[in-house]
Order: C-alpha cells, then sequence, then structure tokens
C-alpha cells in the first residue's frame, strides 16, 4: 500500500542543536515535496517545496533534501529554537499537478531551552 | 504570502443537524480547492479535491452524499457536512491555489457534533 511516514511521532532536543526529520515514502514518484508546520489547532503553513530534480533546498535555518532513489526527503533545523517547537507535516505531491498532496504522519518536534 | 480564510473557526452542532464551513481565498483567485479533516494527533487527510464550476473529486472512502462540497466562485468553496455525527466531529482544513507548486491553508474549523 501507498505509505508517507515520518521518522517519529514525538522528537525532543536541546535549543542550539540540529533538528532532523525524516519523511520517507513508498509507491509514489513525487515531482514535489514540501514541508509544512503545524502548531495545534491551527491550519498548516508552508516551509519549504523541493522538486524532483534538486538535491537540496535552503531557507534561512532550515534545509531540505530529497533522495527520489531511497524515496526520503530530510528536514534540518539548525540552532534551532524553543519557537521551533511545533509539528511538522512533509506532503507528498502525488498526482504530479503541483498542488495535490498527500500529508505524512507528521513528527511533534519539541525544543528544550 | 496569499491569505486563505475559513469561516467558522469552531462550530458545535447537534447530531442530525447540517453544518456548511466556507473556504476563502482573499487575495488571489483560487482555480482549486482541497477541503483536509484531521483528527486528534494524526495528520490531515485528503478528503476532495475541487475545481471552479465543476463537480469535486472525493477521495477513496469519502461520502459524497454526506460531504457536499460546492466551489461556485474563484474565491469561495464550501463544504456542508449533512445530518453530522458525533463520529464527524473533527478539524476541518481547507487549502486553495492557484499555481502548481503550492497551496495556502485556511486556518481550520473545529467541527464537534454532541
Amino acid at each position: 500500500s501507498q505509505k508517507i511516514e515520518q521518522n517519529s511521532e514525538a522528537l525532543n532536543i536541546q535549543e542550539g542543536k540540529t533538528a532532523t526529520l525524516t519523511c520517507n515514502y513508498t509507491n509514489y514518484s513525487p515531482a514535489y515535496l514540501q514541508w509544512y508546520r503545524q502548531d495545534p489547532g491551527r491550519g498548516p503553513v508552508f516551509l519549504l517545496l523541493i522538486r524532483e530534480n534538486e538535491k537540496e533546498k535552503r531557507k534561512e535555518r532550515l534545509k531540505v533534501t530529497f533522495d527520489t532513489t531511497l524515496k526520503q526527503s530530510l528536514f534540518h533545523i539548525t540552532a534551532s529554537q524553543p519557537a521551533d517547537s511545533a509539528t511538522y507535516l512533509c506532503a507528498l505531491d502525488v498526482t504530479n499537478t503541483g498542488n495535490q498532496f498527500y500529508f505524512g504522519t507528521g513528527t511533534s518536534l519539541t525544543v528544550i531551552p | 504570502g496569499a491569505v486563505v480564510s475559513q469561516h467558522p473557526s469552531w462550530v458545535i452542532c447537534k447530531s442530525g443537524t447540517s453544518v456548511k464551513i466556507e473556504c476563502r481565498s482573499l487575495d488571489f483567485q483560487a482555480t482549486t480547492m482541497f477541503w483536509y479533516r484531521q483528527f486528534p494527533k494524526q495528520s490531515l487527510m485528503l478528503m476532495a479535491t475541487s475545481n471552479e464550476g465543476s463537480k469535486a473529486t472525493y477521495e477513496q472512502g469519502v461520502e459524497k452524499d454526506k460531504f457536499l462540497i460546492n466551489h461556485a466562485s474563484l474565491t469561495l468553496s464550501t463544504l456542508t457536512v449533512t445530518s453530522a455525527h458525533p463520529e464527524d466531529s473533527s478539524f476541518y482544513i481547507c487549502s486553495a491555489s492557484w499555481s502548481n507548486t503550492e497551496a495556502f491553508f485556511g486556518q481550520g474549523t473545529r467541527l464537534t457534533v454532541v
């Protein structure tokens, strides 16, 4: 069956460290992969998009990699801060239309001061 | 970024009644809108995709007669939960898109059926 799995339900790290979140998928060949942040009781907020022909994308303290051979994306937050605490979702464009996404299971990140 | 507004942000209704949720794109014309539901501590599940002026496309397992979607204009889509039951209680989120690379999400609607 088709799955989009993120490494763990919850991840706790110390402030200042780098948080690394994993998104693994099977049976898809997405043209796009996106990462979103979701705070409790709110809708997701777009963070980064990476295309299948891009290996890496950066935005300020965020970095995303996309390995289509491994069917995996890694999401890094460097110099993490307590304000980074949230749930992070990866989303795959499974129909290759560019805007129809299936979401991963999500990882709840807590940055400890 | 573009703004998508959902209304209401929360609603409580009695079992058996119908509830309408609105999703508006405030500063752009959305050719496509999506509706998701999210149960506590779970991820977003795509319910349906709607294009302006045409019938919505529902995901497998989503009852189209229960979750009525109308996308009458480029800035408004509505989701009506008909004959709501307690198991329909959930967080409903819409997203809107005009491009092929990004969708913008509303703030969500918390539905509680009592």
